[in-house]
């Protein structure tokens, strides 16, 4: 069973729109959780992370909105550009173990 | 700065077949992580060291699967003996200290025939 849960799966948005993805996880331990980006053939990189004791944090056209009381947070890319394609890993850290990661969404920018 | 090296980037076994991936990590990094990726299953973590000790052994990947490491800057995975199953990405990520970011190397391609 998927501890930490992404959706949707995979994402189509056009350049300059918001794309928005969604991660919820289970264990309350959790408290810090990185978002993954992932091009073909590379490993994946960080992007952004967040702590349990904020409830947003941003970085340029990136920004992840997090809900603690639900066990939720989302990604929202603003003003997306094709160079943005990649698969986005959402992941969860309790310090006690190696990180749990989500099974990723894919997402695609038009121009 | 030199980033996760791992060697080879695509290997091809028949079954049954012993393989070793290798991994050097981030100069001055304490912590080494292994992962398998997989569609199906996503990145699921294999071992775990810290300061060249061992912390985590990924539970269900014990029995064919082993990760050393040699020295601060050179870690090995061995998988004996391989499996269909096995065909996926594994990947090596070091970091300065547990509580800092993760630097991912981008992967050896194992295809088990």
């Amino acid at each position: 069973q998927q501890q930490v849960r992404q959706s949707p799966q995979s994402l189509t948005v056009w350049e300059g729109e918001t794309a928005i993805l969604n991660c919820s996880y289970e264990d309350s331990t959790f408290n810090y959780f990185p978002w993954y980006q992932q091009f073909p053939g590379e490993g994946p990189a960080l992007l952004i992370s967040i702590s349990s004791v904020s409830d947003k944090k941003e970085d340029g056209r990136f920004t992840i909105f997090f809900n603690k009381r639900e066990k939720k947070l989302s990604l929202h890319i603003t003003d997306s550009q094709p160079g943005d394609s990649a698969t986005y890993f959402c992941a969860a850290d309790n310090y006690a173990q190696g990180l749990t990661f989500g099974l990723g969404t894919r997402v695609s920018v038009f121009p | 700065d030199a980033g996760v090296t791992q060697t080879p980037r695509h290997e091809v076994a028949e079954k049954g077949q012993t393989i070793i991936l290798k991994c050097e990590p981030v100069s001055g990094h304490n912590d080494l992580f292994w992962y398998r990726q997989t569609k199906i299953q996503g990145l699921e973590l294999l071992s775990y060291f810290r300061s060249k000790s061992l912390m985590e052994d990924g539970g269900a990947f014990k029995d064919r699967f082993k990760a050393e490491m040699l020295n601060s800057s050179f870690s090995t995975l061995k998988i004996q003996p391989t499996e269909p199953k096995d065909s996926a990405v594994y990947l090596c990520a070091s970091s300065l200290d547990r509580l800092y970011e993760q630097y991912f190397g981008p992967g050896t391609r194992l295809t088990v025939l």
